[in-house]
Order: structure tokens, then sequence, then C-alpha cells
């Protein structure tokens, strides 16, 4: 079946460093790829997407390319801020629309100031 | 987007016992699914919630376990049914909306279940 890993974490940075948070992934088909955030005391927020191979989600500073070849989704972002601390999850689906989601174990960064 | 309340937010529940945890959506949305977090673990998809008919389980989920309503198009509810230390988790609805430019699932902020 589908499945998604995530790089082991917690990954602890500085502020103003470069983050890789690294994301692959297993599907029969052509998924959707998708990272959520969950930031302390919140709910799971959509961070980006992308539905087709090559190409990049982005928001809030943050970057995604959908590589097909390295079936690969790795989260990117230049300078990290301290709000950035939160558990960030990678997730798939098979079909477009955002259903069913199958996700990776999260990883938890800390940003210190 | 849709804005999504659970109830409650957290108990702490005696084994053996039942919990109804209830998902209220402040609009119509076209499908809706149970999620579970298990502590320092991922989130796992248990059913799909069918407006009018039996919920779509998950494999490794069973209806007797954890039955699901969803009697209208904003309102769901999963019970825990007998549990057991193992049920210990964090319990998430999400809806599937039309956002800004595509289809988005959006997440409740979760029920934080303890087994004792």
């Amino acid at each position: 079946g589908d499945s998604v890993t995530q790089m082991e974490g917690p990954v602890t940075l500085s502020e103003e460093a470069f983050l890789t948070i690294n994301c692959t992934y297993t599907a029969t088909g052509y998924p959707s790829l998708f990272w959520y955030v969950q930031y302390p005391g919140e709910g799971l927020q959509l961070l980006l997407k992308a539905t087709k191979a090559d190409d990049k989600g982005s928001n809030k500073g943050f970057e995604a390319t959908y590589r097909k070849e390295t079936t690969s989704f790795h989260l990117e972002k230049g300078s990290v801020q301290v709000s950035d601390s939160a558990v960030y999850f990678c997730a798939l689906s098979e079909i477009e629309g955002a259903q069913k989601l199958v996700f990776g174990q999260g990883t938890r960064l800390t940003i210190n100031p | 987007s849709a804005v999504i309340s659970q109830k409650p937010s957290r108990d702490i529940c005696q084994r053996g016992t039942s919990l109804t945890i209830q998902c209220q959506v402040d609009s119509q949305v076209t499908m809706m699914f149970w999620y579970r977090q298990q502590p320092g673990q991922s989130l796992t998809l248990i059913a799909t919630a069918n407006q009018g008919s039996e919920a779509t389980y998950e494999s490794g989920f069973v209806i007797d376990k954890f039955p699901i309503s969803r009697p209208n198009l904003t309102f769901s509810t999963l019970t825990v049914s007998n549990m057991s230390p193992e049920d210990s988790s964090i319990y998430l609805c999400s809806v599937v909306s039309y956002g800004d430019i595509f289809y988005e699932q959006y997440f409740g902020p979760g029920t934080r279940l303890t087994v004792t």
C-alpha cells in the first residue's frame, strides 16, 4: 500500500538557519503530496501542496518540489524563525481533492533564538 | 475555509467503558473523516463518515469498536467502545471543503483520550 517516510526527529536549529525535512513516498499511482503543520496547542493545518511532478508548493517561506524520479517531497526554508517551531507532517493522497490522506510519522522542529 | 469543533477536547476514561466524540462543522461539507494519532506516532485514517449510510472503515478498524454516525452534512460522531489503554490517542475529525483554489482537508482540534 501507499506509504510516506519522513526524516527522524526531533530537529533543533538556531534562528535564521536553513531547514530541510526529508520526505519520500511509495504510491501505486500519481498522488498529490502535502505538508501539514501542527503548532503547539493547535490543530493540523495545510502548509503547502503539489499535485503533479515538478510542481513546487510554497507558503510562509516554505517550499517543496514534487520529484517523481526520486519519489520525494522535501520541505525547505531558507531562514527559520522561532515561530516555525512545530510538528511537520508529510502526506499523500491518491485521489485529487485531498481525500484519504496517508501521513508520515511527523518531524518535531524546535528553533532556538 | 471550514471551522471544525470537537467535543470533548480531552477525557480520561476507565477500561471497558465507551466514549462518544462529536464533530461539528460550520458549513456543509462533502466528506468527513476520522483519524487516530497514537502517542508519538502519525495519523491513521479510521473511517470515512458517510451521510445517511454506514461508514467506510479502513483495514484494521471495525464498526463494533468504532461506530460512527453522520446524520447530516455538518455533524458526525465517533464512539470508542469497550476501551482499553491501547485506545489512548488523539482522535481527529477532518472535512473536505473547497478552499481558495482547490479542495482542502481541514482538521479539528482533536480529542485527547486517556484510558486507565
